[in-house]
Parts: C-alpha cells; structure tokens; sequence
C-alpha cells in the first residue's frame, strides 16, 4: 500500500465553524506533513511530525492545530479560518526523515482537501 | 539566500514532442532533488528522486539529470502524451533536516 489518503476530499465552512482534516497512510513512515497550497503556486510547508513528535512548526496562526494520534494519523484542526485559508491542503508521508546527503527519501502525497471558507 | 528556481514557467507542445524542463538551485548543503508530477487539483506524483552522487535517473518517459558542481537539473519527457499536461515541480532537500524548497513549477501543455 503506497498511498496517502485524506478526507474529505473537499470542505466548506463558516469562520465560526470548527472542522477537521484527516491524513492516514499504512506505509509505515516515520514523518507527515502538512502543506498549504493556494492556486498556481507550489506547496507551502505548515507543520512536520517526526515519530509522532511536532518537529516543525512553520509559524502558522494557532486557528490551524495538528495532532498526531498515531503513527498512521495526522488532522489538522481548524477553528475561526479567514476566507484567505481557502487552499488545497494536502498531506505527506515519508519513510527517512534524517535528511542525510544519501538519502532518497520521498514524501508521498495524499490528493489534498480543497477547503473553502466563507 | 536557499532557492530553486524553474523554467519556463509554462510551455506548450504538440502530442509525440519531446521537452526538457529546466531546475537551478542554490540550497545548501543539498541532500537530494525530486521533481513531482501535479494534475490541477490533486496531491503531487513523484516522478524520480536523485541524491548528490546521482547524474541521471529515468522512470519510463521521464529522464530526470542532475549536474551537483552547477546546482543544476533537468526534466526531459519523451514522446509526450495528452496526459503529461500537469505542473511539473522541482524540489530540494536540506541536509539533515526535513525542509524543502519548492521551485514555482512549470505548467506543460500538450496538444493534440
């Protein structure tokens, strides 16, 4: 199993709305990820998870809140988004986070949520 | 300052055609580059991933080089089809670390 699975698949909600995002892959990788990405630009790094431990944090507002339950699971939490938060969102898993000069590790992605806030 | 940078930005072409996207970078130290297939809307593919040591790497159609003394690498798609229409994205990894850099991407376009 090579893939990253997110749900939903798209999301709508009011800036009074508290809603999740949920990541899940069965490759057994050590790193997720959470990236943030807005039309016609690549992916912007949010949050990194090393052995379920917060490693990363690329100062994103407190609105957005990750959590790790496991190592298979990754959400993000969201709670009072602006209309500007409309993105894809998308997850990553990758087996070898060391980043050491050999390494070929990749990140694999999920297909993203599309959220949409109002 | 660490960047990738990508070119063209966006390129069209004709079905059979052949292309070559281009990835200059400047992240230090480097630890490897991967460059990703993306269809509008959906999460990115990797397509080949290529430490320091590595010169060329191919995955069926693609041919991905890299060229480490000039921070240097290419994308060559052979005999495209309608389906290699998506960004392609150039990405570097940090040594030890989990941060990378995303280069903005060129849009292909292939037409029938």
């Amino acid at each position: 199993d090579t893939e990253v699975t997110q749900t939903p698949k798209h999301l709508v909600m009011g800036m009074t709305n508290k809603k999740s995002l949920k990541c899940e892959q069965h490759m057994g990788h050590r790193a997720m990820y959470w990236y943030k990405q807005k039309a016609k630009k690549p992916p912007e790094l949010m949050f990194v998870y090393s052995y379920e431990k917060l490693s990363i944090n690329e100062s994103v507002p407190s609105r957005f809140s990750p959590e790790c339950p496991n190592s298979s699971l990754l959400n993000l939490h969201l709670h009072a988004l602006q209309p500007e938060d409309s993105a894809l969102y998308l997850c990553a898993s990758s087996q070898d986070p060391s980043g050491s000069r050999t390494s070929t590790d990749t990140q694999y992605f999920g297909p993203g949520t599309r959220l949409t806030v109002l | 300052k660490n960047q990738v940078e990508q070119s063209p930005q966006s390129l069209i072409i004709l079905e059979g055609k052949n292309c070559t996207l281009q990835c200059n970078y400047t992240v230090s130290p480097f630890s490897n580059l991967r460059w990703y297939k993306q269809d509008t809307g959906r999460g990115p593919v990797s397509l080949t991933i290529m430490t320091f040591s590595e010169n060329t790497k191919s995955n069926g159609r693609y041919t991905a080089t890299l060229d480490a003394d000039t921070k240097q690498s290419s994308l060559h798609i052979t005999a495209s089809q309608l389906s290699d229409s998506a960004s392609y994205i150039c990405v570097v990894t940090y040594t030890g670390g989990f941060k990378t850099i995303f280069g903005a991407g060129t849009r292909l376009f292939v037409k029938a």
